[in-house]
């Protein structure tokens, strides 16, 4: 089945800085790569996603690249506010979807 | 839509009683997740659906568990009989898969399961 690695597994940035992380994912059927950011006591919310005939993707200050070839994507935040602050997951779906760790993202005012 | 309906949103239960997980997808959303959340072991797939019938329940622990979907609008996650490993917060997500083509899931706000 699918396997997902996500790093880092926390990620402190001052407000204003990029954050970046990665993830890697074992099943090249995988066609599907969302991204979602969890903030505490509530269920994963998606912020941005990825198909596999896509390299890049923006969405204001939020970017997803997609290398197939070595089954690597990372998810990019630009000019991070503290409102970033929270858990983000990847995750990589053909017909099920697993999630990778998770990356607590902390911007410091 | 109202998105995701999860219910209970707590539940606080003893050793050795059974406990039912309740979730309710997206209307015309044809596949169904169920998740399991702990500082440990991160998001784990326990079950999924599409179309009502179970595809993959691999993830799920033991047979203590056990999921079903009797219609497009209702999935259950029961335990029996739970222990206090039990413990964590139980995800149900849903989403549209049309042919190759996949859509994003959509999660409710979870059950926070506390066996003591």
């Amino acid at each position: 089945g699918e396997n997902v690695e996500q790093h880092p597994s926390t990620l402190s940035v001052q407000e204003g800085d990029s954050a970046v992380i990665k993830c890697t994912y074992s099943d090249s059927a995988s066609n599907y790569f969302p991204w979602y950011k969890q903030e505490l006591g509530k269920g994963p919310q998606l912020i941005i996603d990825i198909r596999s005939n896509v390299g890049e993707k923006k969405d204001q200050r939020i970017a997803v690249t997609l290398n197939k070839t070595a089954k690597h994507f990372s998810l990019h935040i630009t000019e991070t506010q503290p409102e970033d602050s929270a858990v983000y997951f990847c995750a990589a779906k053909n017909n099920d979807m697993r999630f990778g760790a998770g990356t607590r993202l902390t911007v410091k005012p | 839509d109202a998105g995701v309906i999860q219910s209970p949103r707590h539940e606080v239960t003893e050793m050795g009683q059974e406990v039912t997980l309740r979730c309710k997808p997206i209307s015309g959303h044809n596949s169904l997740f169920w998740y399991r959340q702990t500082m440990m072991r991160g998001l784990e797939l326990l079950i999924y659906f599409n179309n009502n019938v179970p595809i993959d329940d691999s993830g799920m622990p033991e047979d203590r568990f056990s999921a079903k979907m009797p219609n497009a609008s209702f999935s259950t996650l029961k335990i029996q009989p739970s222990e206090p490993r039990d413990s964590a917060v139980y995800f149900c997500a849903s989403s549209l898969v049309a042919g190759a083509s996949n859509t994003e899931a959509f999660f409710g706000q979870g059950t926070r399961l506390t066996v003591v």
